[in-house]
């Protein structure tokens, strides 16, 4: 089957403006992650849905960052008021959601956020 | 604090050669499972390999295969017979047991023709 996907591949957008990325997971994985890599701060976890439960936020940066898993599955990143810290690439990653941390993640091709 | 350090910010490896990328990492955890990843120019992460904290049996797969070590909490991996497409980032990712990996820092592998 399909394997993770992410859109856009790239986004290019103003300093203020909010962004939306897109994650597709693999069909039938129950787990989603989101991370961020960037230049200063390497490949950080931002936030983890499983299933029905509350999803774990403690790695988003700021109340500007937020996310939402519709119907278990497709998931979307929301940056409001963006400014050029947040230039980075964002992977989403899914696994089949076997926790206790036994799953292997499966990433997507990443979106490459540019602030200007 | 759970931190993994990668070393070696660059190798390189003549095709064909082997050669064996460093990871260490701290943890107060007893059961956890570990993963290296690669990054070609793509983007794309690749699984390489898993290994299990539990399992005294270090993992192989193919021309991948990794020391583990528990007690010194290092985990490497060597790549026999390097070929060109091995050329990228690895990440060393430790899943301490709250579903996150934690990232070391990459090392670039360049493999020299």
């Amino acid at each position: 089957g399909a394997g993770v996907s992410q859109s856009p591949s790239n986004k290019v957008t103003e300093k203020g403006k909010d962004v939306e990325l897109r994650c597709d997971p693999i069909s039938g994985h129950t787990a989603l992650y989101w991370y961020r890599q960037s230049l200063g701060q390497g490949l950080e976890f931002l936030i983890y849905f499983q299933g029905n439960s509350a999803p774990d936020k403690s790695g988003l940066p700021s109340d500007r960052f937020s996310a939402e898993r519709t119907g278990g599955s497709v998931s979307t990143l929301t940056i409001q008021r963006t400014q050029q810290e947040d230039s980075a690439v964002y992977l989403c990653a899914s696994s089949s959601g076997a926790g206790f941390g036994t799953d292997t993640q499966y990433f997507g091709p990443g979106t490459r956020l540019t602030v200007l | 604090a759970q931190t993994v350090t990668q070393s070696q910010p660059e190798m390189s490896v003549q095709e064909a050669e082997t050669v064996t990328l460093s990871c260490t990492y701290d943890t107060s955890e007893s059961d956890y499972y570990l993963f290296w990843y690669k990054q070609p120019p793509s983007r794309q992460m690749i699984l390489v390999i898993r290994q299990e904290a539990y399992k005294q049996q270090n993992a192989t797969e193919n021309r991948f295969s990794v020391n583990f070590q528990k007690a010194a909490k290092s985990f490497s991996l060597k790549i026999s017979d390097s070929q060109l497409g091995d050329a990228a980032m690895y990440f060393c990712a430790p899943n301490f047991g709250n579903e996150k990996l934690t990232f070391g820092t990459g090392t670039r592998l360049t493999i020299i023709p």
